[in-house]
């Protein structure tokens, strides 16, 4: 059964540091988004991302974020100069294109730790 | 008013228990509306899809959608002690004609027990 990937699975840095998390959405889907949850709180939706561009994104997702899709598998998360706060669980999902394919699947997600 | 509502529980029951778990929202233009199981410091694993209004039944699992309401259920019958998770509802609305819809905005989650 096709899954979304991400790597690193944890990843810990120190503030300042710029990281990139990486995620390998199901291959036929074609709208690609990343979502945070904080220890305890909710899921966070990030920042949505359909034909090379970006479609929607939160408050959240400030000047210190960029999203890429390098090649034709791969969907990136970029976070230049991380903060204690951006200390979360990361997770990537993908939806396929069709009207009534809403269903968004989830990969297992990167914890990042910021110290 | 939160656009999306879910009681945290933690909710306890024993086995072989019917599960009732819900939501409420506030935003007319939802419209796509999802369940997802969610195991500690893990992805969230989608368990029912549902778009508008109506039931949809996927084994011991049904998920119920009243839009006038603006009320979703998830019921978990016979229930095992492998259901024990977090369960998270989400939901978001029409992507509209120039793809800006589509983010899914979640409850809080009800964190789930089944007692052998």
């Amino acid at each position: 059964e096709p899954e979304v990937t991400q790597t690193p699975s944890h990843q810990v840095t120190q503030m300042g540091q710029e990281v990139i998390l990486r995620c390998v959405p199901i291959s036929n889907h074609l709208y690609f988004y990343w979502y945070r949850q904080i220890l305890g709180q909710k899921v966070e939706f990030l920042v949505s991302f359909y034909n090379n561009e970006i479609s929607e994104k939160s408050e959240i997702f400030d000047d210190q974020f960029s999203v890429e899709r390098p090649d034709g598998s791969n969907f990136t998360l970029k976070i230049r100069s991380t903060k204690l706060e951006d200390s979360a669980m990361y997770f990537c999902a993908s939806s396929a294109e069709r009207e009534v394919d809403y269903e968004q699947y989830f990969g297992p997600g990167t914890r990042l730790t910021v110290t | 008013q939160k656009e999306v509502e879910q009681d945290p529980g933690p909710l306890s029951v024993p086995e072989g228990a019917i599960v009732s778990l819900n939501c409420t929202y506030s935003n007319s233009a939802f419209q796509y509306f999802m369940w997802y199981r969610q195991y500690s410091r893990k992805g969230p694993e989608l368990l029912m899809y549902t778009y508008s209004s109506g039931n949809k039944e996927d084994g011991r699992f049904t998920a119920q959608v009243d839009k006038s309401s603006k009320y979703i259920s998830l019921f978990i019958r016979d229930s095992q002690p492998s259901d024990s998770a977090t369960y998270l509802c989400a939901m978001s609305a029409w992507r509209g004609i120039y793809n800006q819809g589509g983010k899914l905005i979640f409850g809080q989650g009800t964190e789930l027990s089944v007692k052998p």
